[in-house]
């Protein structure tokens, strides 16, 4: 499977615990993204790497989440102290720089804080 | 701030029908207008998309309309089929044609049902 990949599928955790969700992109797109969606909302964007570098961050993003991109390949999305309205479905997605706009989306880590 | 405003919330037509979903922008530099398809636990898949020197696109039974001085475009689905039920967003892009990156504003969503 050639497509963007995410783990775990379904976390559950209990409040003030921390997660780590992982995310590989599709291998030749250096540009990857984090969007969460929550019930019956579309997706919003969290952040953007292009290759290492974390280069947009949303307001949404408090200071309890942080994200990486080590060596521009997988990224990982760390929530600290996870709070209730932490519950979402956390989003994936990869492209290629330039001209092509396309962005592929993973599957999803389903998020549930108890 | 809501910058892409989707309607109707869900949608229930006939097999055969032909389901029509609305999006309105208020952002000018918009310039690249995708459509998404989100089956239950899935990812949103990119459906058809249309930039705003075309009026019309058509791929297979999808078509946007786009209408740049109303800022509206909307998704019409011919002949639909029950396979067709799913979850459909629209987006917006800003300065697609140029540096910058896909960071995509999505609108609320249509939870779409196709009886048979």
């Amino acid at each position: 499977d050639t497509g963007v990949s995410q783990n775990p599928r379904h976390k559950i955790t209990k409040r003030g615990q921390n997660v780590t969700f992982r995310c590989d992109p599709i291998s030749e797109h250096n540009r990857l993204y984090w969007y969460r969606q929550t019930l019956g909302q579309g997706p919003e964007f969290l952040t953007y790497f292009q290759n290492e570098a974390q280069l947009e961050k949303s307001r949404l993003l408090s200071d309890r989440f942080s994200a990486e991109r080590p060596k521009g390949s997988f990224s990982t999305l760390e929530i600290q102290r996870t709070e209730q309205g932490d519950s979402a479905m956390y989003l994936c997605a990869s492209s290629f720089s330039g001209s092509n706009t396309e962005a592929f989306f993973g599957q999803g880590t389903r998020l549930t804080v108890v | 701030q809501q910058q892409v405003k989707q309607s109707p919330q869900s949608l229930i037509v006939q097999k055969g029908g032909i389901p029509i979903i609305n999006c309105a922008y208020e952002n000018t530099a918009f310039d690249y207008f995708p459509w998404y398809q989100q089956f239950p636990g899935k990812g949103p898949a990119l459906l058809i998309a249309i930039r705003p020197d075309v009026s019309e696109k058509k791929e297979g039974r999808f078509t946007i309309s786009f209408n740049k001085s109303a800022k509206q475009f909307s998704l019409h689905i011919m002949d639909s089929q029950p396979g067709d039920s799913a979850t459909y967003f629209c987006a917006a892009l800003a300065n697609a044609g140029g540096t910058s990156y896909g960071k995509l504003t999505f609108g609320q969503g249509t939870i779409l049902t196709v009886h048979p």
